[in-house]
């Protein structure tokens, strides 16, 4: 079993869209990534969280630590949200530890 | 802030040359860099972590005499692909750390946009 499981794998949505991607590990966490690759590669940090909730523009992070549990919402989706979203997690060390991706695709 | 540049974006060479590709922390000490690989839809894997001024340490299974990695000011870390493959063309993704002073610093990585390699 992967130590970050996320889900879902794909997800296609329609524009307006509220959408919620899932991040579930099974270690004790240091802090815990939201990342964003576009389709040309690059990585983009949206979030690092260790508690509580963090919001940026149209994007809001959580988690849950007793439940070992983290959801990325995107409100109003467009899009140029399309994009292949990951959760990685530090645990005991600076190293990260990556979910499988999470491939959103927004339709107009 | 916290920019990090990688040269070149794609580069094509053929069998057998050496690849040289570059990692720059844009607006930041880097003391800690990382060097990645990523395949078609697949996660990233970690190649190597590079401290400045010392030697890169390498995942099990990565070649250090194939992937020289070199990190010679905390702004710059490089990746030389040597004698190359088409078996090593893939996506190479750096990140670096800032030198660290809190939670924050220990824990979060910049990413580079990435260098696509195609061997011939």
């Amino acid at each position: 079993k992967n130590e970050v499981e996320q889900s879902p794998q794909n997800l296609t949505a329609q524009e307006g869209e509220f959408i919620t991607i899932n991040c579930s590990y099974s270690v004790g966490i240091s802090a815990l990534h939201w990342l964003q690759q576009h389709p040309g590669g690059g990585i983009v940090s949206l979030f690092m969280l260790s508690s509580g909730k963090k919001k940026h523009g149209r994007l809001i992070a959580t988690i849950n630590i007793q439940e070992k549990h983290s959801s990325l919402h995107i409100t109003a989706s467009h899009p140029r949200d399309s994009a292949v979203y990951i959760c990685a997690l530090t645990s005991g060390t600076y190293k990260y530890i990556f979910g499988t991706g999470t491939r959103l695709k927004v339709l107009a | 802030g916290a920019v990090v540049s990688q040269h070149p974006s794609w580069v094509i060479c053929k069998s057998g040359t050496s690849v040289k590709i570059e990692c720059r922390s844009l607006d930041f000490q880097a003391t800690t860099m990382f060097w990645y690989r990523q395949f078609p839809k697949q996660s990233l894997m970690l190649m190597a972590t590079s401290n400045e001024g010392s030697k890169a340490t390498y995942e099990q299974g990565v070649e250090k005499d194939k992937f020289l990695i070199n990190h010679a000011s905390l702004t710059l870390s490089t990746l030389t692909v040597t004698s190359a493959h088409p078996e090593d063309s893939s996506f190479y993704i750096c990140s670096a750390r800032e030198t660290v002073t809190s939670w924050s610093s220990y824990n979060e990585q910049f990413f580079g946009p990435g260098t696509r390699l195609t061997v011939l």
